[in-house]
Parts: C-alpha cells; sequence; structure tokens
C-alpha cells in the first residue's frame, strides 16, 4: 500500500524558535495533502490543505503567517511552525491524497509528529 | 461534507465481533463513506470505504444501509490489537477529511 513519511517523528524546541516539518508520499505522486493538529485525548483537526505549485487553503481559526507551508514537489509538503510557543505542543499529522488512481482518491496518513516546545 | 455521529466508547471481547454504528443522515450522493482507526500515537489508519454497497476486506466489513444514511463497521473476530479509536468520516472525492470524535473501542480478554 502507499506509504507516507513524517519526519521527524518527534522534535522538542525552545519557545521563539522555530521547526520545520516534512511530509512525504513515498511510492505515489500527490498534488494535494492535507496537514492535521492533534491535542491529546482529541480528534484531528485539519489545519490547511497543501496543494502542489500553489499556496496552501488554510481553516478557519488557522494562521497562515504561524503555521508557513510548502508544497514543492508532488511528493513533499512541508510544515513550519514559526515562533513556536508552548501552547503549539501538539501532534502533527499529515495525509496525501494519491492522485488518479482510483476513483475514490485515497488519502494516507503519515506517522505523525510530536512537537514539545519549552 | 457531511458529518457523522458515533457512539463515544464500545467493549467487545477477544475472538467476538465487533460492530461499530455510524450515523450519517445528511450523506450526499457523492460521498464515500470512510473508515480509520487510530492507536495512540499513531497517524490514522486506513481500514476500508464504500459508496453504497457492502464491502470487504481482509480487515473489516462495511454494511451501508440502503438509504446510506448509516453504516457499520465490522471487525469480525476482534483481537487486543484492534482496540483503538475508530473514525467514520463521509466525504466525496476531492473532500477533506474531517473527524469528529470517534469511537473508542476497547478489546478485552
Amino acid at each position: 500500500g502507499a506509504v507516507v513519511s513524517q519526519h521527524p517523528s518527534w522534535v522538542i524546541c525552545k519557545s521563539g524558535t522555530s521547526v520545520k516539518i516534512e511530509c512525504r508520499s513515498l511510492d505515489f505522486q500527490a498534488t494535494t495533502m492535507f496537514w492535521y493538529r492533534q491535542f491529546p485525548k482529541q480528534s484531528l483537526m485539519l489545519m490547511a490543505t497543501s496543494n502542489e505549485g500553489s499556496k496552501a487553503t488554510y481553516e478557519q481559526g488557522v494562521e497562515k503567517d504561524k503555521f508557513l507551508i510548502n508544497h514543492a514537489s508532488l511528493t513533499l509538503s512541508t510544515l513550519t511552525v514559526t515562533s513556536a510557543h508552548p501552547e503549539d505542543s501538539s501532534f502533527y499529522i499529515c495525509s496525501a491524497r494519491e492522485d488518479g488512481a482510483r476513483s475514490s482518491y485515497e488519502q494516507y496518513f503519515g506517522p505523525g509528529t510530536r512537537l514539545t516546545v519549552t | 461534507d457531511a458529518k457523522t455521529t458515533q457512539p463515544t466508547s464500545m467493549d467487545c471481547a477477544e475472538g467476538r465481533a465487533a460492530n461499530l454504528p455510524c450515523n450519517h443522515s445528511t450523506i450526499s450522493g457523492n460521498e464515500y463513506v470512510y473508515w480509520y482507526r487510530q492507536i495512540h500515537s499513531q497517524g490514522p489508519q486506513y481500514i476500508i470505504h464504500g459508496l453504497k454497497n457492502n464491502e470487504t476486506n481482509e480487515m473489516a466489513s462495511l454494511i451501508i444501509t440502503e438509504d446510506r444514511k448509516s453504516s457499520t463497521l465490522i471487525l469480525p473476530h476482534a483481537t487486543l490489537r484492534d482496540t483503538a479509536v475508530y473514525y467514520c468520516i463521509v466525504r466525496s472525492n476531492a473532500g477533506k477529511s474531517t473527524f469528529g470524535d470517534g469511537t473508542t473501542l476497547t478489546v478485552k480478554p
């Protein structure tokens, strides 16, 4: 099956610094990727839709200047948390939608990145 | 994309079938029903999906009612490793996967 990887799997950073998280589709192309955030004991919350070659679409209430998304190729999207604060500590998960292979446009999820801001 | 309603939690005895219901009364004609599960601190894992016909794969079966307003995920022989949060999602081909609260399934020995 299709595999989505994330790097790093976990990261600890100091308050005020920026952190970049990578999401890669390993064996398929993905024009569209999605970024989610999950706080403890809560469900996944969609943050933004990342589109290759164009600007990301952010969900209401998500600060686009704080969460920078770059979808540089058909297999890579990055999420940069800028000027991180302790409240940004969360589990960040990406998913990639496989381009045109089947009618139902499968979405595959990465293993997640645990961000802790101290 | 339509919203879904699932019970908060369910228990199941190991080796027995686990039947997880989902209501999606506002589903549109072009929307699929997807099921994912999430084991603690991991990304969601795809289980199965369907449009209107019942579906079966190596992991589970999906039963969709004729009016498509509800569905049931069936794990035929639950094991302890099936303990997870199960999410039912309704979306169109180009739609976003919007997660509700899911059902926490606990498989007990």
